[in-house]
């Protein structure tokens, strides 16, 4: 089994639909991430929650929101969805204890925003 | 704005022949990791290399680091058709990732 799962894989919706993307992860680790990816750049920080108590913007936080239901568990919610929100969204994790922090991605979650 | 800029940003190259990969960033670093993309999937760790290496090799990968010019590279010898995907470098500025732009690697059989 998957270690960072990520629900749904694929989504299209219309603008002004409330969306939720789900993260679970078994690595038992305290980190989580949510990204975006658009075609031809790299990954952008959306949210980022270092234990279940603890939540910090990233660096294209507005449009989205976030929850963090219990260790395993990140969600990413997009309150009235835009067409420019289409992107590849990813979750992650990694351990924290320290500063290398290699982190462990989900499978993706590909959203079309009509 | 992107810590991290990979040059170049697309490579094709046939099996067999090297690859090379760099990455350039703006601010002091902990440490510089290289991950790996497949196309529309999700990165995979290759490598992390400290601040205070200059050289690491893993299998057939070899990663420099200058930290005096802000620069890494990433080395793949006798490169593999199956190496065919996205090369990103992440700096860590602060307490979080930040990825640079990518390299697209294609390998010709």
């Amino acid at each position: 089994d998957a270690d960072v799962t990520q629900t749904p894989r694929n989504r299209i919706t219309k603008t002004g639909k409330r969306i939720m993307l789900e993260c679970s992860q078994t690595k038992g680790h305290d980190r989580m991430y949510w990204y975006r990816q658009d075609p031809g750049l790299g990954l952008r920080l959306i949210y980022y929650s270092f234990d279940v108590k603890d939540i910090n913007k990233g660096e294209i936080s507005d449009g989205y929101s976030v929850s963090r239901q219990a260790q395993a568990k990140f969600s990413l919610s997009l309150e009235s969805a835009i067409p420019n929100q289409t992107a590849l969204y990813f979750c992650a994790t990694s351990r924290g204890t320290d500063s290398y922090n290699e982190q462990f991605f989900g499978p993706g979650t590909r959203l079309t925003v009509l | 704005s992107q810590q991290g800029e990979e040059d170049p940003q697309a490579l094709s190259i046939q099996e067999g022949e090297n690859a090379t990969m760099n990455c350039s960033y703006k601010t002091s670093i902990n440490n510089l990791q290289w991950y790996r993309q497949n196309s529309g999937r999700g990165l995979v760790h290759l490598i992390l290399i400290r601040s205070n290496e200059r050289e690491k090799h893993s299998g057939r990968l070899r990663v420099t680091l200058d930290t005096s010019k802000k620069s890494s590279s990433l080395l793949i010898t006798a490169s593999r058709a199956a190496d065919t995907a996205s090369y990103f470098c992440a700096t860590d500025p602060t307490d979080k990732l930040i990825f640079g732009t990518g390299t697209r690697l294609q390998v010709f059989p």
